[in-house]
């Protein structure tokens, strides 16, 4: 059973556009939600994390929304560049320090 | 570059063998976690070990074991293999056992079962 459910599972957009995944959740448990960016052949690495106390997060040109009564997040991409093509996972985690993670969303952008 | 180095880069063995995959940390990190990325169940947390201690257990199959050594480094165990234990292998550390402390990736170990 998926306990986090992403999409959309590919996105291609054109240079500067808002690529937006979205994610949703039924544990309320979970109280840390990351995202992470992977490149082919490299490790997943974080890029941004919130947690439910808040329902924005900016770092740079990544914003997450958070919503906590639908128990759905998103990742949106401002500017989206050439060099944001990658693949893109969310993920919760709970207390005990266990990490779910949705099924991913490759992302091309168009120059 | 991360900084975590995990060998071998690439692994073929065959149906019910046992293989070991060895993850360096970063310099003074001192959690180690372990993930399985498969095509059929995605990126998956299978164990973390700070400082020595196991600290959290995922979607870790009985036939597969990890321990990390007094050096920091780990090692994850995986026996009776399946054509299905095939997946990239990741392992990740972080200075902090906290979960929003943020963890370094290696490259990955790729292990094919055949």
């Amino acid at each position: 059973q998926q306990q986090v459910k992403q999409s959309p599972q590919s996105l291609i957009v054109q240079k500067g556009g808002i690529p937006i995944i979205n994610c949703a959740y039924e544990n309320t448990a979970f109280d840390y939600f990351p995202w992470y960016q992977q490149f082919p052949g490299k490790g997943p690495a974080l890029l941004i994390a919130i947690r439910p106390d808040v329902s924005e997060k900016k770092e740079g040109r990544f914003t997450i929304s958070f919503n906590k009564s639908a128990k759905q997040f998103s990742l949106h991409i401002m500017d989206s560049q050439p060099g944001d093509s990658a693949t893109y996972f969310c993920a919760a985690s709970k207390a005990g320090n266990q990490f779910y993670f949705g099924t991913g969303t490759s992302l091309t952008v168009i120059p | 570059d991360s900084g975590v180095t995990q060998t071998p880069k690439h692994l073929i063995t065959a149906t019910g063998q046992r293989v070991t995959l060895r993850c360096s940390p970063r310099s003074g990190d001192l959690s180690v976690y372990w993930y399985q990325q498969s095509l059929d169940q995605g990126l998956q947390f299978l164990i973390q070990y700070y400082n020595g201690e196991e600290r959290a257990k995922g979607n870790i199959l009985e036939r597969f074991s990890a321990q990390q050594f007094p050096d920091l480094h780990s090692e994850l165990n995986l026996s009776s293999l399946e054509l299905g234990d095939s997946a990239l292998y990741f392992c990740a550390s972080s200075v902090g056992v906290s979960r929003d402390t943020e963890a370094f990736f290696g490259q990955g170990t790729r292990l094919t079962v055949v």
